[in-house]
């Protein structure tokens, strides 16, 4: 299956200031990749839909101007969290889909645990 | 994607078979069942998905009723890394572009 890194691993910020998350495809290239996000104890919530070359798709209750993404090239996407504040403390988790033969399967990164002081 | 149902926790002895079971009675007949798991603080990893015959690969095997209504996931020999939350997905096959719905998963324990 694919390997997908995630660069930080975990940052600790001021409220207020913005966190940029690194995600990359590592073997494959991937014209589609998801950003999800887990609370304590909880299941993991889908965000957005990153697209390589063009705006990311977000779901119902997500912020698009608070959770911005960026889809750069087709090994790279940015989730970058804007005026971070407390409650946006989370594990943050990238995604990319399989290739041919696997497109139903999704491999994930190693997540990046975000606390916002 | 079809709503699945399974138990909230399970335990297992190290050494035994763990069996997983899912419930997904409304599964479509152009979707599959897949299984993730997701050890503490890691992201989820793929474990194996299939559409109506069983399936077996060097993690797992699934085992789909024949009306395809329920499944259930076989680790043959449980080890203490596989203690995990234990998701399963039921989606179409093909639906790469689409992310995933997480239901809450099993909690599998593997007591030593």
């Amino acid at each position: 299956g694919a390997v997908v890194s995630q660069h930080p691993s975990r940052v600790i910020c001021k409220s207020g200031t913005s966190v940029k998350i690194e995600c990359r495809s590592l073997d494959f290239q991937a014209t589609t990749m998801f950003w999800y996000r887990q609370f304590p104890k909880q299941s993991l919530m889908l965000m957005a839909t990153s697209n390589e070359g063009s705006k990311a798709t977000y779901e119902q209750g997500v912020e698009k101007d608070k959770f911005l993404i960026n889809h750069a090239s087709l090994t790279l996407s940015t989730l970058t969290v804007t005026s971070a504040h407390p409650e946006d403390s989370s594990f943050y988790i990238c995604s990319v889909p399989g290739g041919q033969g696997l497109k139903g399967t999704q491999y994930f990164g190693p997540g990046t645990r975000l606390l916002v002081l | 994607d079809a709503k699945t149902t399974q138990p909230t926790s399970m335990d297992c002895a190290e050494g035994r078979a763990a069996n997983l079971p899912c419930n997904h009675s409304t599964i479509s007949g152009n979707e599959y069942v897949y299984w993730y798991r997701q050890i503490h603080s890691q992201g989820p990893q793929y474990i194996i998905h299939g559409l109506k015959n069983n399936e077996t690969n060097e993690m797992a095997s699934l085992i789909i009723t024949e009306d395809r209504k329920s499944s259930t996931l076989i680790l043959p020999h449980a080890t203490l890394r596989d203690t995990a939350v234990y998701y399963c997905i039921v989606r179409v096959g093909g639906g790469g572009a689409d992310g995933l719905t997480f239901g809450k998963g099993t909690h599998l324990i593997i007591q030593p």
